[in-house]
């Protein structure tokens, strides 16, 4: 069975400062790995994803993650955060029969 | 990218009535749509798997003849509580695939059952 875990609930940067949230996974073959963001009410928007190639994915909104194959890792960074990337973020994996497990989402906050 | 629009956004019903809740894709056929639920602050719990011209597919624990799922046209699915009661309150969000695999959501849908 695949799995994904954000170890930590919630994470508070301060604007303009790095910003990173953590993502481990497990699953059987190649992972494809996404990262999700939710706003208030709203559903998913998708952020980003690795499937092959290069292990540092750019995606929108200037996020980018590493996939790191021996770590089972895919954290979320972002150089220098805004207030406005204040969401919920969510980790996602997907096994080769399409089906995508998320991890319970992490609570970021950017403070001015 | 690919559009998902879920309507409606929000409904309130009353305990005893059933709701339907509409997922379509915009600008592309999806063959699969996945329907989730959400509890406050928790992560998005896979409900069922929906494939157009054939019987969903429920995650264990999920009651289908609450959950009646209807995959109709490559456009377009359909969740419907049946005999909706409070503790079906919740978020419930869609979601289809656009080949090779990425997902795409819709807005979601507040049900709330008095």
């Amino acid at each position: 069975a695949q799995s994904v875990a954000q170890p930590e609930d919630q994470v508070n940067v301060a604007e303009g400062n790095p910003l990173t949230v953590k993502c481990t996974y497990s699953v059987s073959g190649n992972p494809y790995l996404f990262w999700y963001v939710q706003y208030p009410n709203r559903g998913l928007q998708f952020l980003l994803k690795y499937i092959t190639g290069d292990n540092l994915v750019k995606g929108s909104y200037g996020f980018e993650a590493e996939f790191n194959k021996s770590q089972t890792s895919f954290h979320l960074k972002k150089p220098s955060a805004l207030v406005s990337d204040s969401a919920l973020y969510f980790c996602a994996v997907r096994s080769n029969a399409g089906k995508s497990t998320f991890g319970d989402g992490t609570t970021l906050t950017v403070k001015p | 990218g690919a559009v998902v629009s879920q309507h409606p956004s929000w409904v309130i019903c009353k305990s005893g009535t059933s709701v339907k809740i509409e997922c379509r894709s915009l600008d592309f056929q999806a063959t699969t749509m996945f329907w989730y639920r959400q509890f406050p602050k928790q992560s998005l719990m896979l409900m069922a798997t929906s494939n157009e011209g054939s019987k969903a597919t429920y995650e264990q624990g999920v009651e289908k003849d609450k959950f009646l799922i209807n995959h109709a046209s490559l456009t377009l699915s359909t969740l419907t509580v049946t005999s909706a009661h409070p503790e079906d309150s919740s978020f419930y969000i869609c979601s289809a695939t656009l080949p090779p695999g990425e997902l795409f959501f819709g807005e979601g849908s507040r049900l709330t059952v008095l």
